[in-house]
């Protein structure tokens, strides 16, 4: 079974400065995706970023990039220049390569302070 | 290009009342899922279905059922509803060969 685990339930950060958010996860695939998805408070859930498990650079996305550690099962979210409008639920997802069935991390609050 | 469509986005029920959640997607896909979000959960998935006419359970499928009839809808249904269905429901879709979900802005049900 797949698990994934986001350890920090709430974290915050002053506008313009960098924030890391933790993802671990467990699974005996080699093949797989890891992303990333920002809920605000509309509850709509936004893809922020993606990951294939095979490529071994991380994935950058404007002002997002990842920290990909296959062998650690790790996948961090870098939020670079920090914006109000980052303030949101950000949670980390697995899906198995060529299956299409999401596992969830319990989510991490973002504050951000002006 | 509506993308995923959830009906309604609020409702209230009484413990035991019947209802059904509509989720209608214009995209082709021929995945759909339901999930439902707790907090300190995160999503966890109902039922999911990989075809018109095919559904399967998913981690919590209990006191739930669904039907997909037309490959554009899936229908999520609670035949006696409790208190512990109170909960956020989203629906998603996505092509069965690439990853990646589009999902609909979420029901909020409450069951009192």
């Amino acid at each position: 079974a797949q698990t994934v685990t986001q350890s920090q339930p709430e974290m915050s950060v002053q506008e313009a400065e960098t924030v890391t958010l933790s993802c671990t996860y467990d699974t005996s695939e080699s093949d797989y995706y890891l992303f990333w998805y920002k809920q605000p408070p509309s509850r709509q859930m936004i893809l922020v970023i993606r990951q294939e498990a095979y490529k071994q650079q991380n994935a950058t996305e404007n002002r997002f990039s990842v920290n990909f550690q296959k062998a650690a099962k790790s996948f961090s979210l870098k939020i670079s220049d920090s914006q109000l409008g980052d303030a949101a639920m950000y949670f980390c997802a697995f899906a198995r390569y060529n299956f299409n069935k999401f596992y969830f991390g319990s989510g991490t609050k973002l504050n951000v302070k002006p | 290009n509506a993308g995923v469509t959830q009906t309604p986005k609020f409702r209230v029920l009484k413990t035991g009342q019947s209802m059904t959640l509509l989720c209608a997607q214009d995209m082709n896909h021929e995945y759909m899922y339901w999930y439902r979000q707790d907090p300190g959960m995160g999503l966890r998935l109902i039922h999911y279905s990989v075809g018109e006419g095919t559904t399967a359970k998913g981690e919590v499928p209990d006191g739930y059922n669904v039907s997909r009839l037309k490959k554009q809808n899936f229908l999520l249904g609670l035949e006696s509803a409790a208190p512990s269905q109170t909960s956020v429901y989203f629906c998603a879709s996505s092509y069965g060969d690439r990853p990646g979900y589009t999902f609909g802005s979420g029901t909020r049900l409450t069951v009192v």
